[in-house]
């Protein structure tokens, strides 16, 4: 079984501009959530999406938001691009809510 | 609050030996646990869970962990430390209520393997 996909795999952009990720999860799950990695601050969760609904969201401002979509694919978006968004942003898809979250490679944003 | 201590951000052990890895979570009911593990520049793969019963879980890769309830921990160990395992270990704890799947994870630990 394929596991949980992320496109693109590296980015670039410039501040002020937005960017959209993408993930697909393992076949057949129906959770996706968003994590955001950085140096500084660790692993801290975005949001989490079940039945393209947002059943949770971290402590991130408004600028991040994202969907999920009826075949369980999701998007993030990050609006307004700040220097402090370059990180590295990972999807994790599971089962279910509460189940054990399997993650993808990540998607490497650099904000210049 | 939900939070997870990794106390040592760095450790190194010889090739062979055996090794552990400490957690401490914060938690106001029981809950899930994991350790997960990332090879730089890849994503997380996840080691072993614990969600309830023996509170000893094995792990991929030769690992287990041991959940202690009355010290808040939940350390990882193997018994013989292979190159391959130099990464970064990170430990997380999953919220078990309406909040669905959020993870809080630890700062992480990084391992490097001397041969």
């Amino acid at each position: 079984k394929a596991g949980v996909t992320q496109t693109p795999r590296y980015l670039i952009k410039t501040r002020g501009q937005q960017v959209t990720l993408s993930c697909s999860p393992i076949s057949g799950h129906r959770s996706v959530s968003w994590y955001q990695q950085t140096p500084g601050q660790g692993l801290q969760f975005l949001f989490e999406y079940f039945s393209e609904t947002q059943r949770n969201k971290g402590n991130f401002p408004g600028r991040f938001s994202g969907r999920q979509f009826s075949n369980s694919r999701s998007e993030m978006n990050v609006s307004t691009l700040e220097l402090g968004d370059s990180a590295l942003y990972l999807c994790a898809s599971s089962l279910g809510l509460r189940e054990e979250q399997y993650f993808g490679p990540g998607t490497r944003l650099t904000v210049t | 609050a939900q939070s997870v201590t990794q106390p040592d951000i760095h450790i190194t052990v010889s090739e062979g030996a055996s090794l552990e890895l400490r957690c401490n979570y914060s938690y106001g009911a029981t809950p899930y646990l994991f350790w997960y593990v990332q090879s730089p520049g890849q994503g997380l793969q996840l080691l072993l869970k614990y969600f309830s019963g023996d509170t000893l879980v094995q792990g991929i890769k030769g690992f287990e962990a041991e959940f202690k309830r009355s010290q808040s921990s939940f350390n990882l160990r193997k018994p013989s430390v292979h190159w391959s395992d130099a990464a970064e270990y990170f430990c997380a704890v999953g919220a078990r209520n309406n909040q669905g799947g959020k993870l809080i994870f630890g700062q992480g630990t990084e391992l490097s393997v001397k041969p």
